[in-house]
């Protein structure tokens, strides 16, 4: 059965403590993974597409790269405001649809 | 540009009843998603919606249903809610569909009791 598995289901860091959440997947016919940041009460918002095993986009502190199993997004010298939970999610090429994982819920200390 | 509006934001409802949620989409976005989010099983895909077709469905009883109109709004409907039903809906638009990048709005939290 095709997963989307996310690592640390929870990670506390200090600011400025540097880290990285992973995502790994069994999806056959991946065609795209998303990367989204969810704040409580409210829906998602995107962050990332990656497409191809090798691609990595950056985006402020948070820098998202993709292999053929897993995918990476690593927070460099995190904020406070960076806490929130953060959703991985693969486009399934044979059906079209879109598997999320539960996420990871960051706490970024003072 | 607006972003994605949901509506109600809020919804209290008891087991047996039916309800009915609304969204409207980015402005040229005609491709509607939805989503159940639960703390147990996270977001999963109840069904997508384009051009006022469904082209694609999760694994949800036929209890959930939707539609949507020719100006890309759509609504999602459940039927005989159950206590089980208790989550975060929320929808997500996007030029063409799943090949692209979905935009989410707030989500109705809707609660049975």
């Amino acid at each position: 059965e095709d997963q989307v598995t996310q690592s640390p289901e929870a990670l506390r860091l200090q600011e400025g403590e540097s880290s990285s959440l992973n995502c790994s997947y069994t999806v056959s016919g991946l065609r795209g993974l998303f990367w989204y940041r969810q704040d409580p009460g409210k829906g998602p918002e995107f962050l990332f597409t990656l497409y191809s095993a090798g691609e990595e986009k950056e985006k402020e502190r948070l820098k998202a790269t993709l292999t053929k199993k897993e995918s990476f997004l690593h927070i460099t010298a995190p904020k406070p405001e960076d806490s929130a939970t953060y959703l991985c999610a693969v486009h399934r090429g044979r059906d079209d649809k879109i598997i999320f994982g539960k996420g990871t819920r960051l706490h970024i200390l003072p | 540009k607006a972003g994605v509006t949901q509506t109600p934001r809020y919804l209290i409802k008891t087991r047996g009843q039916q309800v009915t949620l609304s969204c409207s989409p980015i402005s040229g976005h005609r491709s509607v998603s939805w989503y159940q989010q639960t703390p147990g099983q996270g977001l999963q895909f109840l069904f997508e919606y384009f051009s006022e077709t469904q082209r694609n469905k999760g694994n949800f009883p036929g209890r959930f249903s939707g539609r949507q109109f020719s100006n890309s709004r759509s609504e999602m409907n459940v039927s005989t809610l159950e206590l089980g039903d208790s989550a975060l809906y929320l929808c997500a638009s996007s030029t063409r569909g799943s090949e692209e990048t979905q935009y989410f709005g707030p989500g109705t939290r809707l609660l049975v009791l």
